[in-house]
């Protein structure tokens, strides 16, 4: 099993551009969550899912869309990127929602300049 | 919403020592408070946890308590080795809730 992936691991965007971080899961887990991590904020929930077609707002969604057509992909969408965007961001997949492990993948750290 | 307090934000402690982490939550409805360790450039990843309907958790030098009337628990790592050092973060998840709200971390140093 590969786990959690995700890809790029590196990108700098210029402002009011867009991209895609993509996410991916082999362990056929229900759930699966984006967070970002700013220095010393710790993490905070942009968006998750508890499967496929089901898809919820977290603490700051603002910025960020995101899908889940199918249980292995939860790709996360920036719109019209901004400074306040500088972050890394961390995917997170669980076989179950309250009270479960969360598999985090490697991180995507994006930079908007 | 739930929210979960840690301290201390850095926490430096010489080889061999014992080190502890403090966290406080906010929603008595929290029944699960994981612990997690991410070391540079990883992700986080779950080293210990604890439920509600238990005060105290061990795993080889890693100890969690949980005190619920205080709505508090603590992270206690024993005999500390230089492969301790990492930032960790505690969380705190309500019954019937699909996520988990975590704390700002705890940036670990073991002294040689």
């Amino acid at each position: 099993n590969a786990g959690v992936t995700q890809t790029p691991k590196f990108r700098i965007l210029k402002i009011g551009q867009s991209m895609t971080l993509q996410c991916a899961q082999d362990m056929n887990h229900n759930y699966m969550y984006w967070y970002r991590q700013d220095p010393g904020m710790g993490l905070k929930l942009i968006y998750y899912s508890v499967g496929a077609g089901i898809t919820d707002k977290g603490e700051v969604p603002n910025g960020y869309n995101v899908s889940r057509s199918t249980t292995e992909d939860f790709p996360l969408r920036l719109e019209l990127a901004a400074p306040s965007q500088t972050s890394v961001y961390f995917c997170a997949s669980s076989p179950s929602g309250t009270g479960g492990e969360q598999y985090f993948g490697p991180g995507t750290r994006l930079t908007v300049t | 919403g739930e929210n979960v307090e840690q301290h201390p934000s850095t926490l430096s402690v010489q080889e061999g020592d014992s080190a502890v982490i403090k966290c406080t939550y906010s929603d008595s409805a929290s029944n699960y408070f994981p612990w997690y360790k991410q070391e540079l450039g990883k992700g986080p990843q779950l080293i210990i946890d604890i439920r509600s309907n238990v005060g105290e958790k061990k795993d080889q030098r890693i100890a969690v308590t949980l005190n619920k009337t205080a709505k508090h628990f603590s992270l206690h790592i024993t005999e500390t080795q230089p492969e301790d050092s990492a930032v960790y973060f505690c969380a705190a998840s309500i019954r019937g809730d699909d996520k988990i709200i975590f704390g700002k971390g705890t940036r670990l140093h073991i002294l040689p």
